[in-house]
């Protein structure tokens, strides 16, 4: 079936460093998803993105669509404390009509 | 605070046992998803309703069905309950019925099976 691989699994920065984190498939998405998921909290919805090559920014945070519709980048620039969490992606076929998330991405920011 | 709200927040049950989850949406949005997540298989999509009907299915076990009710709140039941059904079980809704629309999670349910 159809997977995510997302990575790395965990990263631990300094403060005001940039972040990049990516997912991979062997599968076409239509749809790229990023969330944000703080401890105790369900998943917020960061970026999504539609077409391919895309490139979507939303604040300090930018994500694009791959051009083989198979991939998806998620960066963070200038880390800070409240950065910290788990970072899922997720891809949308249309069709299957799955929605499948990756493993997620733990980040952890050192002040 | 997402305006999706989600009982009970804590479920603590045996194996074999049936349990309901229980969700109500943001005021106006028609659709309710279903997700899960555990230690060792991530987030997971269950299921989708819009409107009242069926949308979208996922890796949902035969043992779990849900429902959405004429007033948009949802159910999701599990039965025949095992060790790896402990998990927290995530309600999200959204206004339209297309997956990649944005949607706003509950809190969550955490459901222990002992």
């Amino acid at each position: 079936g159809q997977q995510l691989n997302q990575s790395p699994q965990s990263m631990f920065i300094q403060e005001g460093e940039d972040v990049s984190m990516n997912c991979t498939s062997s599968s076409i998405f239509n749809t790229w998803l990023w969330y944000k998921q703080d401890p105790g909290e369900g998943p917020v919805l960061l970026i999504a993105l539609y077409k391919a090559g895309e490139l979507t920014s939303n604040g300090r945070l930018t994500a694009q669509f791959g051009i083989t519709r198979k991939d998806s980048f998620l960066n963070i620039s200038a880390s800070i404390p409240s950065d910290v969490g788990i970072y899922f992606c997720a891809g949308h076929s249309s069709n299957t009509g799955k929605l499948i998330f990756g493993q997620g991405t733990t980040l952890q920011v050192k002040p | 605070d997402s305006g999706v709200t989600q009982t009970p927040k804590h479920l603590i049950t045996a194996t074999g046992q049936r349990v309901t989850l229980r969700c109500s949406p943001r005021s106006g949005d028609l659709s309710v998803y279903w997700y899960q997540q555990s230690l060792d298989q991530g987030l997971q999509f269950l299921i989708q309703y819009y409107n009242g009907e069926e949308r979208a299915k996922g890796n949902i076990l035969e043992r779990f069905s849900a429902q959405q009710f004429p007033d948009l709140h949802s159910e999701l039941n599990l039965s025949s309950l095992e060790l790896g059904d402990s998990a927290l079980y995530f309600c999200a809704s959204s206004v339209a019925a297309g997956l990649s629309d944005t949607q706003y999670f509950g809190p969550g349910t955490r459901l222990t099976v002992l």
